[in-house]
């Protein structure tokens, strides 16, 4: 069964913290995807990788940065928390650009 | 820039009618995919039914087909047959270029009344 795994399901963090979001995959992707979903937003997104190392800016990095040294891992960074990135967040991992995107259960992160 | 744009925030059917979701897309690639994804209240993603630029057909799948009209850039999801189970939210996605890029719409909440 194809598994991606976040780390965590819940979490609530103190503005000015950093943070770190961990996103794990079983199927040996190379597409990785950091995702926030927000209410009337849908699902916009911050971060992917297309393999290891590299990375490439979504359509809302600010605030966030990235990590993936193994293919099977993403993480996510939040720098220094905000109370604006209180949403839900989203990783998924795809085997290229005509297959479907797997997805995590999502971490509904609190910034208080 | 790449977009997809959802303009149905949410919409209701009659349990056993059809209805159609919305999508538009803007991308500059010749080659590109379509998805549509549903996330019921539970919150998981569901994948649906896939579309690529060059397919000549439109994609079907069980009760789900893909209405892809390219010169328009629309991608709208058809259900036949709606069933209670269809309540959810729905999202149409593209990726495009070299990198496998995936970007979503702002969704569609879909209710069915019995």
């Amino acid at each position: 069964d194809v598994k991606v795994t976040q780390s965590s399901r819940y979490l609530v963090k103190r503005t000015g913290e950093k943070v770190f979001l961990e996103c794990v995959q079983d199927m040996d992707h190379e597409n990785m995807f950091w995702y926030r979903q927000d209410p009337g937003l849908g699902l916009r997104l911050i971060y992917f990788s297309y393999d290891v190392k590299m990375k490439e800016k979504g359509d809302i990095p600010e605030g966030y940065s990235v990590s993936r040294e193994k293919k099977e891992r993403f993480s996510l960074i939040l720098e220094s928390a905000s109370t604006n990135q209180t949403s839900m967040y989203l990783c998924a991992s795809s085997a290229g650009t005509a297959t479907e995107a797997f997805f995590g259960q999502g971490t509904r992160l609190t910034v208080v | 820039a790449q977009k997809i744009t959802q303009t149905q925030p949410g919409m209701f059917v009659q349990e056993k009618e059809a209805v159609t979701l919305d999508c538009t897309y803007d991308t500059s690639d010749q080659s590109y995919g379509l998805f549509w994804y549903k996330q019921p209240s539970s919150g998981e993603m569901i994948f649906l039914i896939y579309q690529g630029s060059y397919d000549e057909q439109n994609a079907t799948e069980g009760r789900y087909s893909l209405n892809f009209q390219k010169a328009r850039k629309s991608a709208n999801l058809v259900i036949s047959a709606s069933q209670l189970g269809d309540s959810a939210m729905y999202f149409c996605a593209m990726v495009s270029g070299n990198t496998g890029k995936l970007i979503f719409g702002q969704g569609t909440t879909l209710q069915v009344k019995p």
